[in-house]
């Protein structure tokens, strides 16, 4: 099975700030890629998915974008960071049988 | 509107005291049905798919359960290290990139 990489673990930003979370993808080619953010205690929200290189879906208007500049590598950015952006950003593949296997996550913290 | 509702929201378990998780779906054209399990501040773990009602799947103590409206998780003599977060999603047949519908998840704490 593929394994999902993501860094930073954890992030404090200010507000107004701009955001570059990264994501890799090991073991698998061409991949399904997924963006997600889970509020405390709730389920997980899908933010982007990409089913191949410059190929970015969007599905919740807000003040974050997605690129796949690589067929492995997916990244999430914003140009200015607001208070609601705080969250538990997750990034999963897709994997033979529409299975997701997701990374250890992103705790941002906007101040 | 597809949905998936689970049930209870929270969990309190004895060590040894079994007990099911509950999660309802109301969707067209089901593909799939997977469950998670998450531990805290971590990425969600994949435990099983099911496919189609009826179908079963078992993993140490654990027993997933497929019906046409609900899947149940079955947990047999649990132990304190099953306490976490269970999510499970569904999976429809439309949509190019079969986006997963995930509920809200089932925190299960179970006590030594």
């Amino acid at each position: 099975s593929q394994t999902i990489h993501q860094w930073p673990a954890t992030l404090v930003q200010p507000v107004g700030s701009p955001l570059s979370l990264e994501c890799t993808v090991e073991g698998t080619s061409n991949p399904n890629l997924y963006w997600y953010r889970q509020a405390a205690g709730r389920g997980l929200q899908l933010l982007f998915y990409s089913v191949g290189i410059g190929q970015i879906s969007s599905e919740v208007p807000q003040n974050l974008s997605a690129s796949r500049p690589q067929d492995r590598q997916f990244i999430l950015s914003s140009k200015k960071l607001l208070l609601s952006d705080s969250g538990f950003y997750l990034c999963a593949g897709r994997g033979r049988a529409y299975e997701q296997y997701f990374g250890p996550g992103t705790r941002l913290t906007v101040t | 509107e597809d949905q998936v509702t689970q049930s209870p929201e929270a969990l309190r378990l004895q060590e040894g005291e079994s007990s099911s998780l509950n999660c309802s779906y109301t969707v067209s054209g089901l593909r799939g049905l997977f469950w998670y399990r998450q531990d805290p501040g971590k990425g969600p773990e994949f435990l099983f798919t099911l496919y189609s009602a009826g179908e079963e799947k078992e993993k140490e103590r654990l027993k997933a359960t497929l019906t046409k409206k609900e899947s149940f998780l079955h947990i047999t003599a649990p132990k304190p290290e099953d306490s976490a977060t269970y999510l499970c999603a569904v999976i429809i047949s439309s949509g190019s990139a079969r986006q997963l519908t995930f509920g809200s998840g089932t925190q299960l704490t179970v006590l030594p």
